[in-house]
């Protein structure tokens, strides 16, 4: 069954270092996101992507985030210059596609996380 | 705005006795509501969905759910609980830009 990867499954860094979080969605997906979960806090949205470009974002996702479609594979979440409130579970998810009409919502996969730890 | 409210953060049953996880949602429109797992280390799975054609919903491994809008629920029950049952479980409600929002997540623990 395919799934979603995520590499590398734990990060250490220092602060103010930047970090890139890659995710492989499952491969006929077209919708992709990213979400993180602190420690003991509820899971949060980051941000959609498609057709290469942000669909929707949160206010957690301010200048210090990027997302990148570098090739046909692979998502990126960059973090240009990290605090230590960025550490967090990271997840990857996506999706086939929109829906053409209505409200709802279509299924996201996720990966099993990247463990992010600022010092 | 949505919001999800799980109201019990932990959950203990004994193994083959049934499961109950409660969820209440907040939507301002007909809303798409999921049921995911978490086991150690493992990715979010899906256990199953609601979109409106059914109100109960049958998922995997034996879990289902109903959605009850008059109460604005969607618990999520199985008759008989195995060991491999124990995980984090999750209630979330989907909006139509495929943003999803979460609960804090239920901890089912599962006693031989």
């Amino acid at each position: 069954e395919p799934e979603v990867t995520q590499t590398p499954s734990h990060q250490v860094t220092q602060m103010g270092q930047e970090v890139i979080l890659r995710c492989v969605p499952i491969s006929n997906h077209l919708y992709f996101y990213w979400y993180r979960q602190i420690l003991g806090q509820k899971v949060e949205f980051l941000v959609s992507f498609y057709n290469n470009e942000i669909s929707e974002k949160s206010e957690i996702f301010d200048d210090q985030f990027s997302v990148e479609r570098p090739d046909g594979s692979n998502f990126t979440l960059k973090i240009r210059s990290t605090k230590l409130e960025d550490s967090a579970m990271y997840f990857c998810a996506s999706s086939e596609a929109r829906p053409t009409g209505g409200s709802s919502t279509d299924t996201q996969y996720f990966g099993p996380g990247t463990r992010l730890t600022v010092l | 705005a949505q919001s999800v409210t799980q109201l019990d953060s932990h959950v203990s049953v004994s193994e083959g006795t049934p499961v109950l996880l409660r969820c209440n949602y907040s939507s301002s429109y007909s809303p798409s509501l999921f049921w995911y797992v978490q086991h150690p280390n493992k990715g979010l799975q899906l256990l199953l969905k609601y979109t409106s054609a059914a109100t109960l919903v049958k998922g995997i491994n034996g879990f289902e759910a109903e959605f009850k809008k008059s109460e604005t629920s969607f618990h999520l029950t199985k008759p008989s609980a195995h060991m491999s049952d124990a995980a984090e479980y999750f209630c979330v409600v989907g909006s139509a830009g495929n943003m999803l929002t979460f609960g804090g997540g239920t901890r089912l623990m599962v006693k031989p």
